[in-house]
C-alpha cells in the first residue's frame, strides 16, 4: 500500500521553465491538496480538490495551476518558474467528510524538493 | 480567519525526559485540531487528532495532547522521549465541517543523550 506518491522527488529548474509535479493516491480518497513548505513558515495550502473535476484556491495559488485528472491523480503545474517558488512541495489526500463536522485527517506524500535557479 | 501559533521554534530535550510542545490556535467556533510529525526528508505523519469529547487525546508513539478551550491551546506531551522522537512537529487547525487545514510554523525537537 503506497499511500500518496509524488514524482519527482527532486528537481532543479531554470527561471522561466515549466514543470508539472505529479501526485497519486491509492486510498480511494475524494479530497487532495497541494502545499508548499518553506523554512519558518510551516505548510501553506496552494490548491485543494474536494472531488474529481473540482479545484479551489488555497492561501498561495499565484503562479500555479492544478489538474484533478481523475480520483487518484492531482497534478501541480508551474508555467513559468520563479526563484520564489523554490520550496518543498507536498501532496496530501483525505477521505470526504463522513458526517457534518467529522474532519478527516490528511495523508501526506514524501515531498518534491524543487530548486529554481 | 483561523490561525495557529507554535511559540517554540526549537526545543532540546534529554533522552528520557518529559516533553511538552505548545500550540495555540485562533478560531471563532469549534476547532478541529491535529498534531503531525515530520522526520527529515519525509512527509507528515498524523500523531493524533481532536474533534470533540474527552479533552485528553491519545495518539501514536506514546504521545498525548490536551485541548483547553479556555486557553485556546492544544499542547502535545510525552512522558519520556526517545532519540527516535527527534523530528519537526506541526500543529494544525481545521474549521468545523471543512477539510482545509491551517498549519503552525513547526517546532523542531532535538534529543540529546
Amino acid at each position: 500500500n503506497a499511500g500518496v506518491t509524488q514524482t519527482p522527488k527532486f528537481q532543479v529548474l531554470k527561471t522561466g521553465q515549466s514543470m508539472t509535479l505529479q501526485c497519486a493516491q491509492d486510498m480511494n480518497h475524494n479530497s487532495m491538496y497541494w502545499y508548499r513548505q518553506d523554512p519558518g513558515m510551516g505548510l501553506r495550502l496552494i490548491y485543494y480538490s474536494a472531488s474529481e473535476g473540482t479545484t479551489d484556491k488555497g492561501e498561495v495559488p499565484n503562479g500555479y495551476n492544478v489538474s484533478r485528472l481523475n480520483k487518484r491523480e492531482f497534478s501541480l503545474r508551474l508555467e513559468s518558474a520563479a526563484p520564489s517558488q523554490t520550496s518543498v512541495y507536498f501532496c496530501a489526500s483525505s477521505e470526504a467528510l463522513k458526517a457534518w463536522g467529522n474532519n478527516q485527517p490528511q495523508h501526506f506524500g514524501d515531498g518534491t524538493r524543487l530548486s529554481i535557479l | 480567519a483561523q490561525s495557529v501559533t507554535q511559540p517554540d521554534i526549537h526545543i532540546t530535550v534529554s533522552e528520557g525526559a518529559s516533553l511538552e510542545l505548545r500550540c495555540n490556535y485562533s478560531y471563532g467556533a469549534t476547532p478541529y485540531l491535529f498534531w503531525y510529525v515530520q522526520s527529515p526528508g519525509q512527509g507528515l505523519q498524523l500523531l493524533l487528532k481532536y474533534f470533540s469529547g474527552d479533552t485528553l487525546v491519545q495518539g501514536i508513539k506514546g504521545f498525548e495532547a490536551e485541548f483547553k478551550r479556555s486557553q485556546s491551546s492544544f499542547n502535545l506531551r510525552k512522558p519520556s522521549v526517545h532519540w527516535s522522537d527527534a523530528a519537526e512537529y506541526f500543529c494544525a487547525v481545521g474549521p468545523f465541517g471543512n477539510e482545509k487545514l491551517t498549519f503552525g510554523t513547526g517546532t523542531r525537537l532535538t534529543i540529546i543523550p
